[in-house]
């Protein structure tokens, strides 16, 4: 029911400390990978997006790691700030088969401790 | 402010009340696409268009649900005799052609049915 819902993967670190967020993925035709940041009652922000052809993409403060052959996304955030609390999510996009969605794995709760 | 708009950000209704909500995108994104997120999940795709042609719809949506784009430009999602497993988040979001699997989200509407 809802209570399973709501009990989101948690990562817990101290501010400064580098975050390393995962997410596994299952489609092997997605072509994009997209990460999303989601604060309390807001709506999901773009925060990266890497292509498949690549297996890292760098942005400020964040860097996102592709592992295809294990089918595995990582979103690394350096020197974690309080403003980073929030639930981050991966997506796929699939551009095969008339597909135009966004796929979204499962959340995970990012607690930044002062 | 030139991002995605929803309106309104919370309605609370009695089951069996119709709803009608209101989304509109980023002013020169033709692709717009509603998605719906539970507590504790990422969203799940609903329907999108391009343009003013609905071109894709999840089975999720069901023919208590129609979603509309008359102009192109601003979308509205209406449920019909809502029931109370339509409480959720509906999100609304806009991308370009070019850039389409980078969707740009709105704050969402808060649905509640009593």
């Amino acid at each position: 029911g809802e209570s399973v819902g709501l009990h989101l993967p948690t990562l817990s670190v101290q501010e400064g400390d580098n975050s390393i967020i995962n997410c596994a993925y299952s489609n092997s035709a997605s072509d994009y990978f997209i990460w999303y940041k989601q604060e309390s009652g807001k709506g999901p922000q773009f925060i990266i997006d890497i292509r498949s052809n690549m297996d890292k993409r760098q942005g400020q403060r964040v860097t996102v790691l592709l592992n295809k052959t294990v089918k595995h996304l990582s979103l690394q955030i350096a020197a974690t700030q309080p403003g980073d609390s929030a639930v981050y999510f991966c997506a796929e996009y699939d551009p095969t088969g008339g597909g135009n969605k966004l796929t979204f794995g499962t959340g995970t709760q990012l607690k930044v401790e002062l | 402010d030139t991002g995605v708009s929803q309106d309104p950000r919370h309605k609370i209704t009695k089951r069996g009340q119709n709803v009608t909500f209101r989304c509109d995108p980023i002013s020169e994104h033709n692709r717009l696409y509603w998605y719906r997120q539970t507590l504790g999940q990422g969203p799940e795709f609903l329907t999108y268009f391009q343009n003013e042609a609905q071109l894709e719809k999840s089975r999720l949506l069901s023919d208590r649900f129609s979603a509309e784009r008359p102009k192109g430009s601003f979308s509205t999602l209406e449920i019909q005799r809502t029931e109370q497993g339509d409480s959720a988040m509906y999100l609304c979001a806009s991308s370009s052609l070019a850039g389409r699997y980078i969707q740009y989200f709105g704050a969402g509407t808060r649905l509640s049915v009593l």
